[in-house]
This record gives structure tokens, C-alpha cells and sequence, in this order.
């Protein structure tokens, strides 16, 4: 089954700081994962995607993200933040449903809150 | 954008009473979801759409049934709403490159 392990619910850092928010997934088959940001109240926003493609995938925003498969990571980085990168990050794996349909399997979230 | 649309976006009700959330997409979709969202839980599939009239169920279903009677339409009904269902509830819809899943904005739902 596939899983997906944020690691650290809560990231703190500094206005102009390196962003690391991390992901660990696992999968049974060559995974597609997804980065999403949700900003408060509202809905969820794609960051990035990987589908088996580049190994370092770009994103809006100026963030990146980097599949590592012997390590089951994808990462998300961003080389300086801003005040408004302060948002809650999922990472997710697609996954199949019993019935054999799609889904993403999400993991718990990271919030990100950059200091001035 | 892909055009998706939920109401309402917040509702408050009284424990047992039903309740039914709209989410109305613009751009033909086939496939939509329906997730909840909980601190700490991040978001869970409810139920999910492959279709009119195709439904199945998600990892979270019970209380929770769904509706599609139009392709534009995706209708989840909690028929006897509890506190357990206090919720964020988003809908999503899949598209494009890798089956892209994109998410409405949201509807808060709070049972008393």
C-alpha cells in the first residue's frame, strides 16, 4: 500500500532562509507524487508533481522538489523564503482504490512559518 | 482553475440532522472526490466518482453517502450528521498530466 511520512508537523525559519520540508513515501509500484500548499482558509494549491520524468522537479514559487528513490524521499526545497510562504504543506502519493481507481494518499502536514 | 465550486462554504448544524454538500464543476471532469480534512490527519478520501451514477467508497465512508446524477454535480450527504463529522470538506476533481488532482476551496462544516 502506498504511504507517504511528512516528517516535522511544524518547520520554523527565517525571512531569506533555506526551506527544507521533508517526505517520505512508500510504494509498491514507481510512485507519482504531488506537493500541495494550502494557504489559511483556503482550499489546496499544486506545488509540483513528480511522474517518473526528472528526478528534480521545479514548481511555482521558485520551489523544487527532488525524487530520491533509494532514499523513498521527494523533498521540497526553496533557497530563500518569503513571508508568504507561510502556508501548510502536504505531500502525496497516487494510490488505487479497491475498486482499482485513483486516489493520493496525503500526509499530515507540515506548517511552515517564516519569521522576520 | 479547474472551475470547481462548493456550497455551501460554511455551514453549522445540530447533531442528527442530514446535511448535503454541493461540489459543481464547470469542465466535464470524469472522475471527482470527495476528502475530509482533520489537524493532524492531513486530508482522507470519503468517497470518490468515475462517472454519472458511478460511485465507491473511500478509507472514511461511514455516515457518508454521495450522488451524481450529472457530470457538473457531485453530492455528499451525511444522513444523521455527529461532532465526528466536523469537518473541512474539499472537493477535487483529476485531470491532465499524471491525473493531476486540483481541489475546490472548501467547506466548513460544524455539528453541534
Amino acid at each position: 500500500a502506498q504511504s507517504v511520512t511528512q516528517l516535522g508537523s511544524h518547520v520554523s525559519v527565517s525571512e531569506g532562509a533555506l526551506v527544507l520540508l521533508r517526505c517520505n513515501y512508500s510504494s509498491s509500484v514507481p510512485p507519482y507524487l504531488f506537493w500541495y500548499v494550502q494557504y489559511p482558509n483556503q482550499g489546496l494549491q499544486l506545488l509540483l508533481k513528480y511522474t517518473s520524468a526528472a528526478t528534480l522537479v521545479k514548481g511555482i514559487n521558485d520551489f523544487e522538489a527532488e525524487f530520491k528513490k533509494s532514499e523513498t524521499s521527494f523533498h521540497l526545497t526553496k533557497p530563500s523564503a518569503h513571508m508568504s510562504d507561510a502556508a501548510e504543506y502536504f505531500c502525496a502519493v497516487r494510490a488505487y482504490t479497491q475498486g482499482g481507481s485513483e486516489k493520493l494518499v496525503f500526509g499530515k502536514g507540515t506548517k511552515l512559518t517564516v519569521n522576520p | 482553475d479547474a472551475g470547481i465550486t462548493q456550497s455551501p462554504r460554511h455551514k453549522v448544524t445540530e447533531t442528527g440532522t442530514p446535511v448535503t454538500l454541493r461540489c459543481h464543476q464547470t469542465e466535464n471532469h470524469r472522475y471527482m472526490y470527495w476528502y475530509r480534512q482533520d489537524p493532524g490527519h492531513g486530508l482522507r478520501l470519503i468517497h470518490y466518482s468515475y462517472g454519472v451514477k458511478d460511485t465507491d467508497k473511500g478509507e472514511v465512508s461511514d455516515g457518508y453517502s454521495v450522488s451524481r446524477s450529472k457530470t457538473e454535480d457531485f453530492l455528499l450527504t451525511l444522513e444523521s450528521a455527529t461532532s465526528s463529522q466536523t469537518s473541512v470538506y474539499f472537493c477535487a476533481i483529476k485531470q491532465g498530466i499524471a491525473d493531476t488532482q486540483y481541489f475546490g476551496p472548501g467547506t466548513r462544516l460544524t455539528v453541534l
